[in-house]
């Protein structure tokens, strides 16, 4: 599989607790987000998004929070389970792109048992 | 196909030797991207299709990068005469159609084509 950079922020959490990942975006102009979930060998995968008029959104087990003012988002997790062990990344789109998602450096998650 | 395919998983070459990776995406999705993604970082854009034509290649590094899609479908990123800063992983990505701004509408990433060069 594919193994990620020691450089990369950690987060470790017990199976059951609430996990929070933070992501500090660039762009004030942005107006769309998502996060990505990466498993070790896989591709990114969607799991939520968030446009920049609204604060908060919530999905099954996870709830993102924007906050534009400091230009902060993050990504809650409840009841962590092992299989949410991952690299978890955020991505950004600029109004009026080219459609190009930038993405922010991951969180690794890991899940103890 | 059921999701996106790449291929090779795997390629190494030596220095000076191009390069041919492929895309097939998911049946019928318009949009077709690629990034390269070092380790520990996410992915960097590289280039974009809505159907053949390529609609933004400002993320290509210097003109050794090409891309093409032209029948809309299957993709081929070219590196010529590579070299070893070209190693990363290459992964394609497609989605329904070109606008993102709605979640059931976000890309699909494939697994990638892990280059190393030598």
């Amino acid at each position: 599989g594919e193994s990620v950079g020691l450089h990369l922020p950690t987060l470790s959490v017990q199976e059951g607790d609430n996990s929070i990942i933070n992501c500090a975006y660039s762009n004030s102009a942005s107006d769309y987000f998502i996060w990505y979930k990466q498993e070790s060998g896989k591709g990114p995968q969607f799991i939520i998004d968030i446009r920049s008029n609204m604060d908060k959104r919530q999905g099954q087990r996870v709830t993102v929070l924007l906050n534009k003012t400091v230009k902060h988002l993050s990504l809650q997790i409840a009841a962590t389970q092992p299989g949410d062990s991952a690299v978890y990344f955020c991505a950004e789109i600029l109004s009026g792109s080219a459609r190009q998602l930038t993405f922010g450096s991951g969180t690794q998650l890991t899940v103890l048992p | 196909g059921a999701g996106v395919s790449q291929s090779p998983r795997y390629k190494v070459t030596k220095r000076g030797q191009d390069v041919a990776l492929r895309c097939d995406p998911i049946s019928g999705h318009v949009s077709l991207y690629w990034y390269r993604q070092a380790l520990g970082q996410g992915p960097e854009f590289l280039t974009y299709f809505n159907y053949e034509a390529q609609q933004d290649k400002s993320g290509l590094p210097n003109d050794r990068f090409s891309a093409e899609r032209p029948e809309g479908s299957i993709s081929t990123l070219t590196i010529q005469r590579t070299e070893q800063r070209d190693s990363a992983m290459y992964r394609c990505a497609s989605s329904p159609r070109g606008d993102f701004y709605s979640g059931a509408n976000v890309l699909t990433f494939g697994a990638g084509s892990r280059l190393t060069v030598l």
